[in-house]
């Protein structure tokens, strides 16, 4: 079966210090990868997909970037922090065969703050 | 760009009662896939429900069931029986069907339920 991994589960970083938050898939191969952030009492927002191996698409232009090196590994970064960016970060998978039909399955998050 | 609407910030419902959280969407598109989730106090996102937008007949998972309906752009999510364990946030969703849409589902915003024991 396939399981998703995200890590640390929580992370109290200072302002302007960097940032490197992970998210690896198992069981599946070549899935389609996502990052969201949810900030309090707002809803989802996504912030990078990626299709392929290096293939990032931005959906919100900010401070943060992604990358994806491996098949499963999908990385969110930022080389300084800024307040806003504190949130609860969530990466998804779906896998490709199904279509736009298969919906995402969640990491169980991290919780950032930016102190 | 597709937009989703929850009205409803918060609803409490007693237990055993039915409860109905709306949903409504902007979209020109024609085809294209709707979506409730449900993240518990614990924050992971689990999926309730799905529907095709090109489906008539509405969507139903046990307990869950939606009202879809495609001229008014309605997706509402109907939950009997309610339970405790039902608490938590309900985010509606949307995800175009066609290749040169955004591939990542658009939420909104969420509605709180609460259960009344």
């Amino acid at each position: 079966s396939q399981t998703i991994h995200q890590w640390p589960a929580t992370l109290v970083q200072p302002v302007g210090s960097p940032l490197s938050l992970e998210c690896t898939v198992e069981g599946t191969s070549n899935p389609n990868l996502y990052w969201y952030r949810q900030a309090a009492g707002r809803g989802l927002q996504l912030l990078f997909y990626s299709v392929g191996i290096g293939q990032i698409s931005s959906e919100v232009p900010q401070n943060l970037s992604a990358s994806r090196p491996q098949d499963r590994q999908f990385i969110l970064s930022s080389k300084k922090l800024l307040l806003s960016d504190s949130g609860f970060y969530l990466c998804a998978w779906r896998p490709t065969v199904q279509g736009r039909w298969s919906p995402l399955h969640f990491g169980n998050g991290t919780r950032l703050t930016v102190t | 760009a597709q937009t989703v609407t929850q009205s409803q910030p918060e609803m409490s419902v007693q237990e055993a009662e039915t409860v109905t959280l709306s949903c409504t969407y902007d979209t020109s598109e024609s085809d294209y896939y709707l979506f409730w989730y449900k993240q518990p106090p614990s924050r992971q996102m689990i999926l309730v429900i799905r529907q095709e937008a090109y489906k008539q007949q509405n969507a139903t998972e046990n307990r869950f069931s939606v009202n879809f309906q495609k001229a008014a752009k309605s997706f509402s999510l109907k939950i009997s029986d309610s339970q405790l364990g039902d608490a938590a946030m309900y985010f509606c969703a949307y995800r175009s069907a066609g290749r040169g849409g955004a591939d990542g589902l658009t939420f909104g915003k969420g509605t709180h339920l609460i259960i009344q024991p």
